[in-house]
């Protein structure tokens, strides 16, 4: 059975750091681009970026490039976004998603809150 | 990039049959036939439902249909059952080879 698991809800305040995770699982992991998607409370789906894990060639969405990074590491099957400097408006619940066809996010993560408030 | 529009809401009562449509330029939904839309109840996680404009993963019902014409793609759902209520997403590869999503579409089944 193909599982994202993504690490638990955060709570930062801004200017510190982050790093979440998403675990694959029941598939290769290598062989399927993994992609980041926030969600702000009450609002829509937003692509950030995505990662091929057999050779972590990245590409990001223009609103999240230089805010994020999106690493992974295929000896673990894990993937990561992180932030250098949180803000109040990262906010939000982020979501991982395994993509098909190179586009299609086909199964997702739960998804991981993350809260930033001084 | 802005996202793909999408119209807010779409309502219809069980039984009937909605489409909601997704536009958005030669860039991206008219450009290629990587579009899908994903449904997302309240509180959880999206679940693709069509990618590459009209393929079906497996397990979706097939009540639920998808197409593109120039710009625009749909998603049609025949059939409505209050279980479809949700929101809808579409979205879309690009042609700076990033993915774009629209803004979402509310379904109430009356």
């Amino acid at each position: 059975e193909v599982q994202l698991v993504q690490s638990g809800a955060e709570v930062k305040k801004p200017g510190e750091s982050l790093r979440i995770s998403c675990k694959g699982s029941g598939y290769s992991f290598t062989s399927y681009w993994i992609t980041w998607v926030r969600q702000m409370p009450g609002k829509g789906l937003e692509w950030m970026g995505r990662i091929d894990p057999s050779d972590s060639y990245t590409n990001y969405g223009p609103s999240f490039q230089g805010r994020v990074t999106i690493s992974a590491d295929k000896s673990i099957s894990t993937a990561y976004l992180q932030w250098s400097s949180l803000k109040a408006s990262d906010t939000a619940i982020y979501y991982c998603a395994r993509l098909i066809g190179a586009a299609a996010p086909d199964y997702w993560g739960q998804g991981t809150l993350v809260t930033v408030s001084s | 990039q802005s996202a793909l529009t999408q119209p807010g809401s779409v309502s219809g009562s069980p039984g009937q049959s909605i489409t909601i449509s997704c536009t958005g330029t030669s860039s991206d939904v008219g450009g290629y036939k990587y579009v899908s839309w994903s449904q997302q109840h309240p509180g959880k996680a999206p679940k693709l439902m069509i990618y590459e404009v009209s393929n079906r993963p497996s397990g979706v019902s097939n009540r639920f249909s998808g197409s593109k014409s120039g710009n625009t793609a749909s998603l049609t759902i025949s059939g409505l059952q209050a279980e479809d209520e949700a929101d809808y997403y579409c979205s879309s590869y690009t042609s700076s080879s990033t993915l774009i999503f629209g803004g979402g579409t509310k379904l109430t089944v009356l």
